[in-house]
């Protein structure tokens, strides 16, 4: 799987959009981007993933860079239970085993 | 609709004991299963993955071991515990077709 690089911390106010970046310059064809987020001391949750389209669901948008080389993850209206820590990994799929690491992350701060 | 179990939720153990952590899914059939660990302010490291019944993958060596009984068990387990074994046990499964993963509400292992 591809590395992906992050910034350590953001924050946010509410109500505004959270922007969060994702380096994956050494993404391959096959790889999908996906975006988790972890609440403090709870299981990883997952919001979104794509290939190279923009994607969009309930929780938040995804856009991906042309060259694939970097995404965003947008979540539109952010809320102060969308404090937590995001992480994005690149994994190829469909894969019987999705042997991932996820990196560090960034924690989001939302802030009233 | 899928779940998944862990437990305990919480886990203190003086260092040299034994350990026993199980996962367990219901809802779906020959799932992929995971072990992570986590260190406080840290990512995921992936431990172990299985494919089915009796088939493990270890990613890292370590004191730890795991085993899969039951096409829906995952067991987690060490002979004797070190200080360095502390950390949020997370377990997860997807389906082969699928890679978007679904994680369990973690153990927390404190190892004194």
């Amino acid at each position: 799987d591809a590395k992906t690089t992050q910034p350590t911390s953001m924050d946010c106010a509410e109500g505004r959009a959270a922007n969060l970046p994702c380096n994956h310059s050494t993404i391959s064809g096959n790889e999908y981007v996906y975006w988790y987020r972890q609440i403090h001391s709870q299981g990883p949750q997952y919001i979104i993933h794509g290939l190279k389209n923009n994607e969009t669901n309930e929780m938040a948008s995804l856009i991906i860079t042309e060259d694939r080389k970097s995404s965003t993850l947008i979540l539109p209206h952010a809320t102060l239970r969308d404090t937590a820590v995001y992480y994005c990994i690149v994994r190829a799929s469909p894969a019987n085993a999705g042997k991932s690491t996820f990196g560090d992350g960034t924690t989001l701060t939302v802030k009233p | 609709s899928q779940t998944i179990h862990q437990w305990p939720a919480t886990l203190v153990q003086p260092v040299g004991s034994p350990l026993s952590l199980e996962c367990t899914v219901e809802g779906t059939s020959n799932p992929n299963l995971y072990w992570y660990r986590q260190a406080a302010g840290r990512g995921l490291q992936l431990l172990f993955y299985s494919v089915g019944i009796g088939q493990i993958s270890s990613e890292v060596p370590q004191n730890l071991s795991a085993s899969r009984p039951q096409d829906r068990q995952f067991i987690l387990s060490s002979k004797k515990l070190l200080l360095s074994d502390s950390g949020f046990y997370l377990c997860a499964w997807n389906r082969g077709s699928t890679d978007t993963q679904y994680f369990g509400p973690g153990t927390r292992l404190t190892v004194l």
